[in-house]
C-alpha cells in the first residue's frame, strides 16, 4: 500500500534535547511538507521540499532543520533553540504541481518537558 | 488578522442533519479551496477540494466557493456519527504564482450524536 509513515507515534524528550522525527514516503511525491499542529492554531507550515537537495522555511522555520537526501525521506530536526517544542507533528507529501493534493502521514506527537 | 478564519466549534448535531462548516479568508492570491477531515489524533485527509468558484459535489459532501465574498463552504447531507472529526479548511495560490503552499483554518470539530 503506498502511503505516508512517521516514526514513532509518541515521543518524549528532556529540554535542551534535539530530536529528530521521521517521515517516509512510497507516494513517488516530489514535494514534502512538514506542519506542526496547536490547539486552536490549525496547521503551520514548517520546511517545504519540492525536489531532493532543495528546501524552503515556511511560516514558522525558527528552531528547526530539515534534510532532503532522498526523495523517499525528509526527516526534520527540532532543535533545543525551538522554544515551545510540545506539538502534533504532521509530514506530507504532494506532486510538485499538484500542492492542493496534499497527503498526511498519521502524525508524531512530540512531548519536551 | 488571520488570512483564514474558521469557527472552531464544537459543532454538535443529530444524526442525519444537515452540517454546514464555514471559513472566510483575506488574500484575494487564493485559487484552489480545499477541505480535510482529521479525526482524533490522526493526519488530515482530503476530502474535496474546488478551482476558483462554484459548486463541487461528491456523495454527501458538496463544497461552495464565493470568491466574490471570501467565503467558502462544505455543506454534509444525512450526518452520520462516523462524521464526527474535525474539518479543516485550506486554500493556496496558483503554482506558477507561488502558491507552492497551503494556508489552513484552525478546524471546526464536528460531533453527530445518535
Amino acid at each position: 500500500d503506498g502511503g505516508i509513515t512517521q516514526s514513532p507515534k509518541y515521543l518524549f524528550r528532556k529540554e535542551g534535547q534535539n530530536v529528530t522525527l521521521s517521515c517516509e514516503q512510497n507516494l513517488n511525491h516530489d514535494a514534502m511538507y512538514w506542519y506542526r499542529q496547536d490547539p486552536g492554531q490549525g496547521l503551520r507550515l514548517i520546511y517545504y521540499s519540492q525536489i531532493v537537495n532543495d528546501f524552503q522555511k515556511g511560516d514558522i522555520a525558527e528552531g528547526y532543520s530539515v534534510s532532503r537526501e532522498k526523495k523517499e525521506s525528509f526527516p526534520l530536526t527540532v532543535t533545543s533553540a525551538q522554544k515551545n517544542p510540545t506539538a502534533f507533528y504532521l509530514c506530507a507529501s504532494s506532486h510538485p504541481g499538484l500542492v492542493y493534493e496534499q497527503y498526511f502521514g498519521p502524525g508524531t506527537r512530540l512531548t519536551v518537558t | 488578522q488571520k488570512e483564514v478564519e474558521q469557527d472552531p466549534g464544537p459543532l454538535s448535531v443529530p444524526e442525519g442533519a444537515i452540517v454546514s462548516l464555514n471559513c472566510t479568508y483575506s488574500n484575494s492570491a487564493f485559487q484552489y479551496f480545499m477541505w480535510y477531515r482529521q479525526y482524533s489524533r490522526k493526519g488530515p485527509e482530503l476530502l474535496m477540494y474546488t478551482y476558483s468558484s462554484g459548486n463541487k459535489e461528491d456523495g454527501r459532501f458538496t463544497a461552495q466557493v464565493d470568491k466574490s465574498s471570501k467565503y467558502i463552504s462544505l455543506f454534509i447531507r444525512d450526518s452520520q456519527p462516523s462524521d464526527s472529526a474535525t474539518y479543516l479548511c485550506a486554500m493556496g495560490g496558483t503554482p506558477r504564482g507561488g502558491g507552492n503552499k497551503l494556508t489552513f483554518g484552525t478546524g471546526t470539530q464536528l460531533k453527530v450524536e445518535l
